[in-house]
């Protein structure tokens, strides 16, 4: 199973709800990644998991809150959006980072999510 | 801080060959991976260098320079299903990627 996936697919939400987005994969891997990705732009990392321990934030905003409850799930939680949040996001994993080297991240098909 | 330049768009005949161009600057650099991404689509990987050179993958071959800080995508024997977003991506340690500004490639009849 190579295949990371992520629901809900699509999140339509107004700027007080709290809602929360899913990925999970089951190949094993010990490092876990949340992009968020606007449209005709390049994915922009959020928040790396490794060994289901935070290890990066990218300077984001509280209002995203990241939980890794497993090595096999990884959640992102959302309260208080604002409409500028509105982009895809996308979920990687990866095996355990190593010195050197590149280990392929593999990516789930995203979160298209829409704050009104 | 890392920046990563690309070319916005090209345009290719079906067969042709084409090259996609990527510059980088970058603090703590461990190599460049391209990763391809349809319309709607997840991004997928495609090539890794961590040395300079080259390496093949099929139709794709990546380009490496780190003297140059540069690398290059080739795609040969271009089919329609080639048609979509390409990204360049520096790997900055621990196995981040930070992401170029991607290249739209069109593949016409």
């Amino acid at each position: 199973d190579t295949e990371v996936t992520q629901t809900p697919k699509h999140l339509v939400m107004g700027m007080t709800n709290k809602k929360s987005l899913k990925c999970e994969q089951h190949m094993g891997h010990r490092a876990m990644y949340w992009y968020k990705q606007k449209a005709k732009k390049p994915p922009e990392l959020m928040f790396v998991y490794s060994y289901e321990k935070l290890s990066i934030n990218e300077s984001v905003p509280s209002r995203f809150s990241p939980e890794c409850p497993n090595s096999s799930l990884l959640n992102l939680h959302l309260h208080a959006l604002q409409p500028e949040d509105s982009a895809l996001y996308l979920c990687a994993s990866s095996q355990a980072p190593t010195s050197g080297g590149y280990n392929e991240q593999f990516f789930g098909p995203g979160t298209r999510l829409t704050v009104l | 801080g890392q920046s990563l330049e690309q070319p916005s768009e090209v345009t290719a005949v079906e067969g042709a060959i084409v090259q996609i161009n990527c510059t980088y600057q970058t603090s703590g650099f461990y190599g460049l991976s391209w990763y391809q991404q349809h319309d709607g689509g997840a991004p997928t990987f495609l090539s890794y260098n961590g040395l300079d050179g080259l390496e093949e993958t099929g139709r794709f071959s990546s380009f490496l320079s780190r003297s140059d800080s540069y690398g290059y995508l080739l795609l040969q024997e271009l089919q329609m299903k080639d048609s979509a977003s390409y990204f360049c991506a520096v790997i900055t340690g621990a196995n981040n990627l930070f992401f170029g500004t991607g290249t739209r490639l069109t593949v016409i009849p």
